[in-house]
């Protein structure tokens, strides 16, 4: 069975400085990574993802991932931190299961910016 | 094109009604998930539809819960004999046809449900 770890219920950072979120995955075949944003009262959105290819992943918002497959992480980071990235973020992973492709999200990690 | 849109985004019940949630996917999806967040517990899955038919309902309790996603129309997402364990935020999130795992999948807003 897949399953999604994110370990930190919540990440305080001051503004300016970098930030990382930790994901850390566990599938039986080739995972397919994603990062996904919720902001107070709103649905989630797609931040960035992972198939194939370079390690490191850029997205949406100045946002970036590295996939290490040795260590089966997909931590989130961004150099600077912004007031405004403070919100709720999801880490999933995608991987085919019966003919489709089944998702499984983390439980999610609090961001806080302080200014 | 209009994002995924879900109705009402607010519901209010008493113990022992019904909630029908409404979700209507992205203009040329065909894939609709509906997904339940608790707080402390994440966003859990709870059925996956493609038109007419129910993929993978794995997620949903067995009692009082159905879903449909009929040819013409939204996606209902209901819960028959509420209780107060039921109140949540509700999710709907669709993709395009096909099962590449290319596709991410686009959210709407919620259905924020609360039983008194």
């Amino acid at each position: 069975a897949q399953s999604v770890a994110q370990p930190e219920d919540q990440v305080n950072v001051a503004e300016g400085n970098p930030l990382t979120v930790k994901c850390t995955y566990s599938v039986s075949g080739n995972p397919y990574l994603f990062w996904y944003v919720q902001y107070p009262n709103r649905g989630l959105q797609f931040l960035l993802k992972y198939i194939t290819g370079d390690n490191l992943v850029k997205g949406s918002y100045g946002f970036e991932a590295e996939f290490n497959k040795s260590q089966t992480s997909f931590h989130l980071k961004k150099p600077s931190a912004l007031v405004s990235d403070s919100a709720l973020y999801f880490c999933a992973v995608r991987v085919s299961s019966g003919g489709y492709q089944k998702v499984t999200f983390g439980i999610g990690t609090k961001l806080q910016v302080i200014p | 094109n209009a994002g995924v849109m879900q109705n009402p985004r607010h519901l209010v019940r008493r113990r022992g009604q019904e909630a029908r949630l409404r979700c209507s996917p992205m203009k040329g999806h065909s894939h609709v998930y509906w997904y339940r967040q608790l707080p402390e517990e994440g966003l859990k899955f709870m059925v996956y539809l493609q038109k007419e038919n129910i993929i993978d309902e794995s997620g949903m309790p067995k009692e009082r819960f159905s879903a449909e996603f009929p040819k013409e129309g939204p996606s209902i997402l209901r819960i028959q004999q509420v209780v107060r364990g039921d109140s949540a935020a509700y999710f709907c999130a669709s993709s395009p046809p096909g099962t590449s795992v290319l596709y991410e999948q686009y959210f709407g807003p919620g259905t924020r449900l609360t039983v008194t």
